[in-house]
């Protein structure tokens, strides 16, 4: 069986500061790995993905996320946290040879002024 | 523009009463997917598809149908809505190739209120 766990319900900092949203994972074989950002009354919408190369991966608006296979991670970061960057974050992942997709609880990024 | 649609936005309705919500995308994908997002539980994937005529359960089918008889469009089948049907829902589509994964581009949910 695949999971993805977000183990923060909940992260919160201040604006200007680096940010990190946990996720690991447990897939069979080789993962791919997504981050999504919910907004208020919005549908997800895609942050970036890992598929295979190189461990750091760069995404939208900044954010960039590590995958770390000894630990089964791939945590979502931001080295200068904006207010707007406040929202619902998701992890979802999914093994190479299967095709469901298995989110995260979520994890609710507050950043503050 | 790229997108996918669903339609209701949002839905009350009562025990039993069947009803469909609709799912179309306008970027040719092959494969989509539906989700319910509820609080403490994130999304789960109710069905997907990966072409037309084939789909598959996800983590919480019971209690839906799907069908895809075009490539553009997914509609979610509730037969006897349940009140713990209540719940935010997501339509979903990507491409897919052979031996790859795309991201998913989700639409903008339909909240389903089962009294």
């Amino acid at each position: 069986a695949q999971s993805v766990a977000q183990p923060e319900d909940q992260v919160n900092v201040a604006e200007g500061n680096p940010l990190t949203v946990k996720c690991t994972y447990s897939v069979s074989g080789n993962p791919y790995l997504f981050w999504y950002v919910q907004y208020p009354n919005r549908g997800l919408q895609f942050l970036l993905k890992y598929i295979t190369g190189d461990n750091l991966v760069k995404g939208s608006y900044g954010f960039e996320a590590e995958f770390n296979k000894s630990q089964t991670s791939f945590h979502l970061k931001k080295p200068s946290a904006l207010v707007s960057d406040s929202a619902l974050y998701f992890c979802a992942g999914t093994a190479l040879s299967g095709y469901a997709l298995n989110f995260g609880k979520g994890t609710s990024l507050l950043v503050t002024p | 523009e790229a997108q996918v649609t669903q339609n209701p936005r949002y839905l009350i309705t009562v025990t039993g009463k069947k009803l469909t919500v609709t799912c179309s995308q306008n970027m040719n994908h092959e494969y989509m997917s539906w989700y319910r997002q509820d609080p403490g539980l994130g999304l789960r994937q109710i069905y997907y598809s990966m072409n037309v005529e084939v789909t598959d359960k996800g983590d919480v089918p019971e209690g839906y149908k799907v069908s895809r008889k075009e490539k553009r469009n997914f509609p979610l089948i509730l037969e006897s809505p349940s009140p713990n049907q209540t719940s935010l829902y997501f339509c979903a589509s990507s491409l897919y190739q052979a031996g790859g994964y795309n991201e998913q581009f989700f639409g903008p949910g339909t909240r389903l209120t089962v009294l």
